[in-house]
């Protein structure tokens, strides 16, 4: 069963320091990682999804890289904003489906002004 | 307007009502989802359905049943609430090759 961890469950930065965010996964067979980002009691925002064969994605101020064999994915965030402040949450899909979803329990960014 | 639509957004209900969530897409994709968030636990997969015709239940659908009226639309109902269904739950939709997932804003739901 794939497991999702996601680590540290909460951080705390000045604004303007650069971050990385961590996700670790059992499986290493997976068919796509997608980084999402929720605000206190809304719905998940897409912020990159990396397939299987990629190594990275970047979008703005985030980077996100893919390591398959070593289980991991970080998200990098440059010169954070207090308007990064959020809990940022990871999931894999398995390969051989792309539906089932597994999440991490998310990691809470705080980004002090 | 919202690409995945929820509603209600917010619902309190008592123990024993039923009670339905509904959730309604113009993205045009045919794979749609149901998920529940509760703190610590993370999100749950309820139920998903690939289209119209073809419905699966994900690792918690005790107690919940849904409906995929059109391609476009898929209701979750609670038959019989009770407290423990307090949660946050989410619609999701994505397409076929991409796999990406966009979330609804959610659906509130108290049961007294």
């Amino acid at each position: 069963k794939q497991e999702v961890t996601q680590i540290p469950a909460a951080l705390s930065v000045p604004e303007g320091e650069n971050l990385v965010l961590n996700c670790s996964f059992t499986d290493s067979a997976i068919y796509n990682l997608q980084w999402f980002r929720q605000d206190p009691g809304k719905g998940l925002t897409s912020l990159l999804l990396i397939q299987s064969s990629q190594r990275e994605q970047t979008s703005g101020r985030l980077n996100a890289s893919l390591d398959k064999s070593s289980g991991r994915s970080t998200l990098y965030i440059a010169a954070s904003q207090p308007g990064d402040s959020a809990t940022y949450l990871c999931a894999v899909v398995p390969g051989g489906s792309n539906y089932k979803l597994t999440f991490g329990k998310g990691t809470l960014l705080t980004v002090n002004p | 307007d919202a690409d995945v639509t929820q509603t209600p957004r917010n619902r309190i209900t008592k123990t024993g009502k039923r009670i339905m969530l509904e959730c309604s897409q113009t993205k045009g994709h045919d794979r749609m989802y149901w998920y529940r968030q509760d703190p610590g636990l993370g999100l749950r997969l309820i139920y998903y359905s690939f289209d119209v015709k073809d419905i699966n239940k994900g690792e918690i659908s005790d107690g919940y049943s849904v409906s995929r009226q059109a391609q476009a639309k898929f209701s979750l109902s609670l038959e019989s609430a009770i407290p423990n269904q307090t949660a946050l739950y989410f619609c999701a939709t994505s397409d076929f090759w991409a796999g990406e997932l966009f979330f609804g804003e959610g659906s509130r739901l108290t049961v007294l």
